[in-house]
């Protein structure tokens, strides 16, 4: 069964940084990129940017662009998704989603991880 | 950049009523990269078509895609009380990749 699974919740101050893991299982860790995708209360999923497990290579939405960093670990066969300088703006719910191997879509999703940025 | 539309914002049917919702892209989709997922509260959304008209593994036939260059359809042909949900069209295309609808809710009355 593939599965993704990422850490909990977390909550932050302005300006602080927050890193968020995915764990993947049931399949060949480095033959799928995997995305990050946040969604804020109320709003639809917005793409943060995508990773290859295989080489490492990342691409990052503009908007996010200085703000954040993907990194992975194939030992442990885990991305981790870095994002800094934390606003009220960030506040949403935080996803890593497998590109499917056959077609441009997403096909397996993490559970979230809710990241609040409160003072 | 590719902008995507839905519509209606929202729509409330009946089970066993056809539901028909439209995603428009401000540009050609290339290849029809257009993927559907539905998403329930407090859930991930799930991927439901993909290639604008191909389901998903374990998705139930009463979901069907259809359309190409900018215009496409999602449509569930009899609608179910689990079906309840908002549904987001999604255009795969330039970097870095993923676009996504603002969606359209689902109501069962």
């Amino acid at each position: 069964q593939v599965l993704l699974v990422q850490s909990g919740a977390e909550v932050k101050e302005p300006g602080a940084s927050v890193k968020v893991s995915c764990k993947a299982s049931g399949y060949t860790f480095t033959s799928n990129i995997l995305h990050w995708v946040r969604q804020a209360p109320g709003q639809g999923p917005e793409l943060m940017g995508a990773i290859n497990p295989g080489g490492g290579g990342t691409t990052y939405a503009e908007k996010f662009r200085g703000r954040v960093t993907m990194t992975r670990d194939t030992d442990t066969r885990t991305v981790y998704m870095e994002l800094t300088s934390l606003t009220s703006q960030d506040t949403a719910v935080y996803y890593c989603a497998r590109r499917a191997s056959s077609y441009w879509a997403l096909d397996v999703w993490g559970q979230g991880t809710t990241v609040i940025v409160s003072s | 950049e590719i902008m995507l539309t839905q519509s209606p914002g929202t729509v409330s049917l009946s089970p066993g009523e056809r539901a028909t919702l439209s995603c428009r892209a401000s540009q050609s989709v290339s290849n029809s990269y257009l993927a559907w997922y539905q998403q329930k509260p407090g859930q991930a959304p799930r991927l439901l078509i993909y290639d604008a008209s191909s389901r998903a593994a374990g998705i139930p036939d009463r979901f069907s895609g259809s359309g190409s260059g900018t215009d496409f359809k999602l449509t569930i042909s009899r609608l179910e009380p689990e079906d309840s949900a908002v549904y987001y069209c999604q255009q795969y295309g330039g970097s870095p990749g993923f676009i996504f609808g603002p969606g359209t809710k689902v109501e069962i009355k």
